[in-house]
């Protein structure tokens, strides 16, 4: 199947600084990418909806202003954690859906294999 | 919005029997349900999916079925494998056509398989 990568897998930084994580579709082109957040034990929870060449839709409850996503191209997004504390540190997931003509899409969401970070 | 119930939370089972894991949802338009497998530090891997216009699906050992009218659906794996302990997750999502619709997820079961 399908290849997402994350970068990097695992980030510590310390509170009041910035940390940027990418989402890389390595085989396919993405027209639209998803941000999750796990905390442990528990489920994935979207963020946000991040759509090439326009605005990130995010989910209610979750600051634009302090996660940032961009879309730049067709197989990279990023999440910018921006002045991050330790409530922040969590698993951060992305995945991809490969985008086709008209619109459409082939349905399967292609995970990354997450990234961690914590802030002490 | 789609909400998704899921369970049990945890599942222990001996090496060679089975594992039923069962979700519910909410929105009757949803008509796209895949499973994810997820290992310990990892992201989720699909391991198997359904859509709203046939009622069961099988890979080998594992299989889903779905009732649109109860709005459930089910994951069995037969003669499990210590391999098959993770965390499996449901899903759901509607309008699988178009872009930019996105999963709901369940809350997640445990599969402890033991030898």
């Amino acid at each position: 199947g399908a290849v997402v990568s994350q970068h990097p897998s695992r980030v510590i930084c310390k509170s009041g600084t910035s940390v940027k994580i990418e989402c890389r579709s390595l085989d396919f082109q993405a027209t639209t990418m998803f941000w999750y957040r796990q905390f442990p034990k528990q489920s994935l929870m979207l963020m946000a909806t991040s759509n090439e060449g326009s605005k990130a839709t995010y989910e209610q409850g979750v600051e634009k202003d302090k996660f940032l996503i961009n879309h730049a191209s067709l197989t990279l997004s990023t999440l910018t954690v921006t002045s991050a504390h330790p409530e922040d540190s969590s698993f951060y997931i992305c995945s991809a859906r490969e985008g086709l003509a008209g619109g459409l899409n082939t349905g399967e969401l292609f995970f990354g294999e997450g990234s961690r970070l914590t802030v002490l | 919005g789609e909400n998704v119930e899921q369970h049990p939370s945890t599942l222990s089972v001996q090496e060679g029997d089975s594992a039923v894991i069962k979700c519910t949802y909410s929105d009757s338009a949803s008509n796209y349900f895949p499973w994810y497998k997820q290992e310990l530090g990892k992201g989720p891997q699909l391991i198997i999916d359904i859509r709203s216009n046939v009622g069961e699906k099988k890979d080998q050992r594992i299989a889903v079925t779905l009732n649109k009218t109860a709005k459930h659906f089910s994951l069995h794996i037969t003669e499990t494998q210590p391999e098959d302990s993770a965390v499996y997750f449901c899903a759901a999502s509607k309008s699988l056509g178009a872009a930019g619709n996105k999963l709901t997820f369940g809350g997640g079961t445990r599969v402890l398989v033991k030898p």
